[in-house]
This record gives structure tokens, sequence and C-alpha cells, in this order.
């Protein structure tokens, strides 16, 4: 059975710092990887989106990677700003529906 | 607007009634899929259709209903709701190069 890990599971960095997300999953026989984020109360809002032929995903000040092979895929997200305080969630595509991590807890301070 | 809408938005209702949550969206997309939220548990899927008149159940199907007899709409009916069905249910669509668009959510509490 496909399981999605996010680590950690909160993160506070101050203002500008350049920051990494991590997700793992643990079977790489995917279709694709998609982050999501979601702010308190709220629904989700997909930032990007990697086909399992894709190695990453540029959006902004998002990058997204993924490493089918080792079931890794990392968010990193340039210059911090208090705008992006939210829940990062990875979710991987295995038959059709998506497989979700518990989420990581980004708090960005000014 | 395009989208995807989900109402109402919040519902409170009581042990037993019966309960429908309604999904629409915009964008023609053929698969539609129903996903609740809880603390600890994360985002859970409960059931999705492929298109109209086709439906699967998810990880999460017990004491839930779907129909969709329309390729805009997905409403989700809990027979006889319990307790343990107070969570925020989400709807979401997939377009043609599988990436998943979240509605707002419902937010349901059952006394």
């Amino acid at each position: 059975k496909q399981e999605v890990t996010q680590i950690p599971a909160a993160l506070s960095v101050p203002e500008g710092e350049n920051l990494v997300l991590n997700c793992s999953f643990t079977d790489s026989a995917i279709y694709n990887l998609q982050w999501f984020r979601q702010d308190p109360g709220k629904g989700l809002t997909s930032l990007l989106l990697i086909q399992s032929s894709q190695r990453e995903q540029t959006s902004g000040r998002l990058n997204a990677s993924l490493d089918k092979s080792s079931g890794r895929s990392t968010l990193y997200i340039a210059a911090s700003q208090p705008g992006d305080s939210a829940t990062y969630l990875c979710a991987v595509e295995a038959g059709t529906a998506l497989i979700f991590g518990k989420g990581t807890t980004l708090s960005v301070s000014s | 607007d395009a989208g995807i809408t989900q109402s109402p938005r919040y519902k409170i209702t009581e042990t037993g009634r019966q309960v429908t949550l309604m999904c629409h969206q915009t964008w023609s997309h053929s698969y539609m899929f129903w996903y609740r939220q809880d603390l600890g548990h994360g985002l859970r899927l409960i059931y999705y259709s492929a298109a109209a008149d086709i439906t699967d159940k998810g990880e999460v199907p017990d004491g839930y209903v779907v129909s969709r007899s329309k390729t805009e709409n997905f409403p989700l009916t809990l027979e006889s709701a319990t307790r343990s069905q107070t969570s925020v249910y989400f709807c979401a669509s997939s377009s043609r190069n599988h990436e998943q668009y979240f509605g707002p959510g419902t937010r349901l509490t059952v006394t």
C-alpha cells in the first residue's frame, strides 16, 4: 500500500530564507506527484504537478523535484515571505486518486 | 466564474439524518473525486467518478452514496449521518494531465 510521508511536520523560518520541504513515498510506481498549498480553513491550491517522466517543475519562487527511484520529492521555496505561511501537502497519484501526506506547516516570520 | 464549487459550505446535522453535499465544476472534467480531511488522518478518498454514470469506491466509502447523472455535478450523500462523519469534505476534479483541482470544502458537524 502506497504511503506518503512529509518531514518535518512543522517548520518556522525568518523572512528571506530559502527552504526545502521533503516528501517521500513507498512505491515508486506513480503516475505523477502534485504539491498543494492549504491555508487555514480553506481548500487546496495546486502549486506544481510533476509527471513521472519529469525530474522537476518550476513556478516563480517554487521548484519541485522528483526522484522516483528513491521515492522522494522536494519543494524548494526561494526567498520566503510571510505570505508563504501555510500547510504544504504532497500527493502521489497511484491508479486514479491521490494519496496524500499529512503536510508540513510552514510559518515565515517578518 | 469558472471553477469548482461546493454547497453548503457549513452544515450542522443530527445523527441519523440524511445529508447531501453538492459539488459542481464548470471545466467539463471527466474525473471527479470526494475526499474527507480529518486531523491525524489527512485527506482520504471516499468515492470517485470517471464519467457520468461511472463511480467507484475509494479508501473510506462506508456510509456514503454518490451519483453522477451529469458531468458537471457529483453529489455526496450521507444516508444516515454518524458522529464519525464529522469532517471537512472536499470535492475535486482533474484535467487531462491528471492535475487535480479542489473546491473550497464543506465543514460538516454531526451532533
